[in-house]
C-alpha cells in the first residue's frame, strides 16, 4: 500500500492568515493526488484534484501543488469557513488511501 | 446535481453482516465512473473499502478484502456494500462515493454520500 503522510496533523491560525499543509507519499504517484475539506458532522468535499487542479465553485485562495512525491496545499487569507480538517489522497493505486488528517484551528 | 444517499441499519451485532446501499440520483451508475465505499471511525481518518463499475468489476482493500462484498443493481440505480464477521473495530461512519476519472489521470472521489453512522454493538 501507499502511505501518506500529513503534517502537521494540527495547525492554530487566525483569520486572514497564510497556512501550508504538506503531504509525502511513500512512492511516487506523479500527479494522481487529491485534496479534501471537512467539517464536523459532514461528509468530506473535494477541493483540489490531480494535485493542482481546482474543483468547480471552490475559492481561489486555495492552491494545490507538487508532483511525484511531496505535495502541498496553501490556504491564503483564512476565512472562517475554512477552518475544518484537510485530507490528502493518492489515487495511483489500490488500496486508495489518505493522510492522517491535518485539523485546522482557530 | 448528482447526490448520493446511503441507508441501512445503523446498529449490527457483533459477527453479524453490516448491509448498506447508495442511492444514486443525477447520475447513471452505469456511467464512466467507479463507485466506492470510504468509512472513518469516530474521530479518526478516512479509509477506503472498496470501488465496482457497472461491468460488476471491483477492487477491494486487502485488509477487508475476505469480508468485503460490494454489488451493482443497475434496475435500481444503486450499489451496496456487505461487510461481514463485524466487531467494534468497523464502528464508524461509512460514506458512499462516486469515483470520478481525471483526464490527465487519477481519479476522485466527488461527490460523496452525506454518511450514516453504523454502530457494531456486542
Amino acid at each position: 500500500d501507499i502511505q501518506m503522510t500529513q503534517s502537521p496533523s494540527s495547525l492554530s491560525a487566525s483569520v486572514g492568515d497564510r497556512v501550508t499543509i504538506t503531504c509525502r507519499a511513500s512512492q511516487t504517484i506523479n500527479n494522481y493526488f487529491n485534496w479534501y475539506q471537512q467539517k464536523p458532522g459532514k461528509a468530506p468535499k473535494l477541493l483540489i484534484y490531480a494535485a493542482s487542479r481546482l474543483q468547480s465553485r471552490v475559492p481561489s485562495r486555495f492552491t494545490g501543488s507538487g508532483s511525484g512525491t511531496d505535495f502541498t496545499l496553501t490556504i491564503s487569507g483564512l476565512q472562517p469557513e475554512d477552518f475544518a480538517t484537510y485530507y490528502c489522497q493518492q489515487s495511483y493505486s489500490t488500496p486508495y488511501t489518505f493522510g492522517q488528517g491535518t485539523k485546522l484551528e482557530i | 446535481q448528482v447526490q448520493l444517499q446511503e441507508s441501512g441499519p445503523g446498529l449490527v451485532k457483533a459477527s453479524g453482516t453490516l448491509s448498506l446501499n447508495c442511492d444514486v440520483s443525477g447520475d447513471s451508475i452505469s456511467s464512466s465512473n467507479w463507485w466506492s465505499w470510504v468509512r472513518q471511525p469516530p474521530g479518526k481518518g478516512l479509509e477506503w473499502i472498496g470501488e465496482i463499475y457497472h461491468s460488476g468489476s471491483t477492487n477491494y482493500s486487502p485488509s477487508l478484502n475476505s469480508r468485503v462484498t460490494i454489488s451493482v443493481d443497475k434496475s435500481k440505480n444503486h450499489f451496496s456494500l456487505n461487510l461481514s464477521s463485524v466487531t467494534a473495530a468497523d464502528t464508524a461512519v461509512y460514506y458512499c462515493a462516486r469515483g470520478k476519472g481525471i483526464s490527465m489521470g487519477g481519479y476522485c472521489f466527488d461527490p460523496w454520500g452525506q454518511g450514516t453512522l453504523v454502530t457494531v454493538s456486542s
